[in-house]
């Protein structure tokens, strides 16, 4: 699986949009983007998965550049419960289903 | 719909007894996944179970099993508790296999102390 690069940590500002990004400039053509996030003292939440194009849910959009070598979450309204630690994770589809979390991007919404 | 549950959320056991943690996986959900989580490792996987069969497997020691029953509910067990097994205890479950899988969707574990 391609390796990821994100910041440790990040601030944002309540009720602003939270931009995390992730690098992986090594992701093969079948492989897809995956965000989770882990709040303190819970398991990890899936957020949004995507491919080559932008997809958005209730939670979250994420951005893939057009070359695929990186990508952002985009939190839209970022409130306090959105504090957490971010993870960006490239899978490929037959990857045993083993989910792997880097260091990831803690997140700190500040009133 | 009911989000996967693990019991028991707290456990204090021994070095050398063994303990056996449950998780229900949400309805519908036909894989189950269990992790290990701690400070200095991260998350590290276990072993999947889909249709009560083992699919995939981590590189964990045999103290580490599970299995899966008929309703999809997954049980793990690890004999001979040493201290290094103190950890917080993750299950997820998925649809099914294929891409769709990595749509995990967590527990909110089982802290696991040995003493």
């Amino acid at each position: 699986d391609a390796k990821t690069t994100q910041p440790t940590s990040m601030d944002c500002a309540e009720g602003r949009a939270a931009n995390l990004p992730c690098n992986h400039s090594t992701i093969s053509g079948n492989e897809y983007v995956y965000w989770y996030r882990q709040i303190h003292s819970q398991g990890p939440q899936y957020i949004i998965h995507g491919l080559k194009n932008n997809e958005t849910n209730e939670m979250a959009s994420l951005i893939i550049t057009e070359d695929r070598k990186s990508s952002t979450l985009i939190l839209p309204h970022a409130t306090l419960r959105d504090t957490a630690v971010y993870y960006c994770i490239v899978l490929h589809n037959n990857a045993g289903n083993m989910l792997t979390f880097g260091g990831g991007t803690r997140l700190m919404v500040k009133p | 719909k009911a989000g996967v549950t693990q019991t028991p959320r707290y456990l204090i056991k021994t070095r050398g007894q063994q303990v056996t943690l449950s998780c229900s996986p949400i309805s519908g959900h036909r894989s189950v996944s269990w992790y290990q989580q701690t400070p200095g490792q991260g998350l590290q996987f276990l072993f999947e179970y889909f249709s009560e069969t083992q699919r995939n497997k981590g590189n964990f020691p045999g103290r580490f099993s599970g299995r899966q029953f008929s309703n999809s509910r997954s049980e793990m067990n690890v004999s001979t508790l040493e201290l290094g097994d103190s950890a917080l205890y993750l299950c997820a479950s998925s649809l099914a296999g294929g891409v769709s899988s990595y749509e995990q969707y967590f527990g909110p574990g089982t802290r696991l102390t040995v003493t």
